[in-house]
């Protein structure tokens, strides 16, 4: 079965550059979100998107900001970066908007700041 | 906001033997709660959930009981096999939206002794 798909996998950045994460959701799923997992930490909620809308917004920083595609692609735009923001970013997707939609994830973008 | 403490920390158990993980949230208002399994480089991976209307459910060696008035869910494992370690995460999530991100309890390291 398909499952999301982020990119790159991999990602290293000097403090204050930019960077961009991608996430491709399972087809017909409509809803993505964003997380954000320290070493050794619990995945912590970022920001949502339903049907290209934002949906819910967590503990995003206002240097981080996303959007998704009409094809339902969703994109993580991080500027300024900081040491801090090393860590795996996960994408999830789920169908629909019911609150008991499972939400699958991805394999993660490790994001290493220097 | 919601607060998801999960105990314990680290769980060793002989293979065979049983493993218990509990969680208890905060907010009265959530009403789905999944588990995910997270092994070492990958994302987690959902094993089973629950919904607030329903007080147990099983699939084969999983299962997972919910007291709402206690305001606590717990995760069991009956015999228990070496591919059973890894990172398990209870979360909840409140009943505004399908859109609305998951609040993750803090981990339980499983270690599953041969």
């Amino acid at each position: 079965a398909a499952g999301v798909i982020q990119s790159p996998r991999h990602l290293i950045k000097e403090k204050r550059e930019t960077a961009t994460l991608k996430c491709y959701p399972i087809p017909r799923h409509d809803t993505v979100y964003w997380y954000q997992q320290g070493p050794g930490q619990d995945p912590q909620f970022l920001i949502s998107f339903y049907e290209k809308m934002q949906s819910d917004k967590g503990s995003i920083p206002d240097r981080f900001s996303a959007q998704q595609f009409s094809d339902y692609h969703s994109e993580l735009n991080m500027s300024s970066l900081e040491l801090g923001d090393s860590a795996l970013y996960f994408c999830a997707s789920s169908l629909g908007g019911s609150t008991y939609n499972e939400q699958f994830f991805g394999p993660g973008t490790r994001l290493t700041v220097l | 906001g919601e607060n998801v403490e999960q105990h314990p920390s680290t769980l060793s158990v002989q293979e065979g033997d049983s493993a218990v993980i509990k969680c208890t949230y905060s907010d009265s208002a959530s009403n789905y709660f999944p588990w995910y399994k997270q092994e070492l480089g990958k994302g987690p991976q959902l094993i089973i959930d629950i919904r607030s209307n329903v007080g147990e459910k099983k699939d084969q060696r999983i299962a997972v009981t919910l007291n709402k008035t206690a305001k606590h869910f717990s995760l069991h494992i009956t015999e228990t096999q070496p591919e059973d370690s890894a990172v398990y995460f209870c979360a909840a999530r409140d009943q505004g939206g399908g859109a609305d991100g998951l609040t993750f309890g803090k981990g339980t390291h499983l270690i599953i002794q041969p």
